[in-house]
């Protein structure tokens, strides 16, 4: 059984950058993409991007570019999510989720979310 | 991209069947049979329904359906029960810029 924990919440001033972290167990780090989507309260899912974390290499939905970045330590099976330049449209609950290999919009296992709030 | 197109709001009693649709274009939902659903209850992390159009995962209810058909997807709860009351998020592959769209949902109410 998949198990993904994220780090907890976050309070950000806007300008601020914010790092989410993710970490995988129960199964092999490695084997499944790991993709970002975030919540706004009330809102709809958001897709933002996607990492390997075989390669290392990353995908992001084009809102989003050259402000998020997707990395990950695999000697401890943990991904992590950095947000830049962040506005109060930030805040959200950001999750992170798995993906099996190929199937690209299959989030099939996800983690319990972390809140990010950004007020001045 | 645009998300995709939900309603809002559908609701039925208990035991009937509701149907909900997701409508994309031809670049998104209407080229790729890589339509998903989500299930969502309040203060939870999402749940994967549906994969690939119509491919349910181990261990989610047989009363849950996918289909497609040209730029629209659907999901289908026959027999509903209290415990479906959710809101349901479509999500669709949409190629090499934007990867992957959601809907903007649809909250299902259990009369």
């Amino acid at each position: 059984q998949v198990q993904l924990v994220q780090s907890g919440a976050e309070v950000r001033k806007p300008g601020a950058s914010v790092k989410v972290s993710c970490k995988a167990s129960e199964y092999t780090f490695t084997t499944y993409d790991i993709n970002w989507v975030r919540q706004a309260t009330g809102q709809g899912l958001e897709w933002m991007g996607w990492m390997n974390p075989n390669s290392g290499h990353t995908g992001f939905a084009q809102k989003f570019q050259g402000r998020v970045s997707m990395t990950r330590n695999t000697s401890i099976n943990t991904a992590y999510m950095e947000l830049a330049s962040l506005t109060s449209e930030d805040t959200a609950v950001y999750y992170c989720a798995t993906v099996p290999p190929a199937a690209l919009n299959q989030f099939d296992s996800w983690g319990q979310g972390t809140q990010v709030t950004v007020s001045s | 991209q645009s998300a995709l197109t939900q309603p809002a709001s559908v609701s039925g009693p208990p035991g009937q069947s509701i149907t909900i649709s997701c409508t994309g274009t031809s670049s998104d939902v209407g080229f790729y049979n890589l339509v998903s659903w989500y299930q969502q209850h309040p203060g939870k992390a999402p749940k994967l329904m549906i994969y690939e159009v119509s491919r349910r995962p181990s261990g989610v209810s047989n009363r849950f359906s996918g289909s497609k058909s040209g730029n629209t997807a659907s999901l289908t709860i026959s027999g509903l029960q209290a415990e479906d009351e959710a809101d349901y998020y479509c999500c669709s592959y949409a190629g090499s810029f934007n990867l992957v769209i959601f809907g903007g949902g649809t909250k299902v109410t259990v009369l």
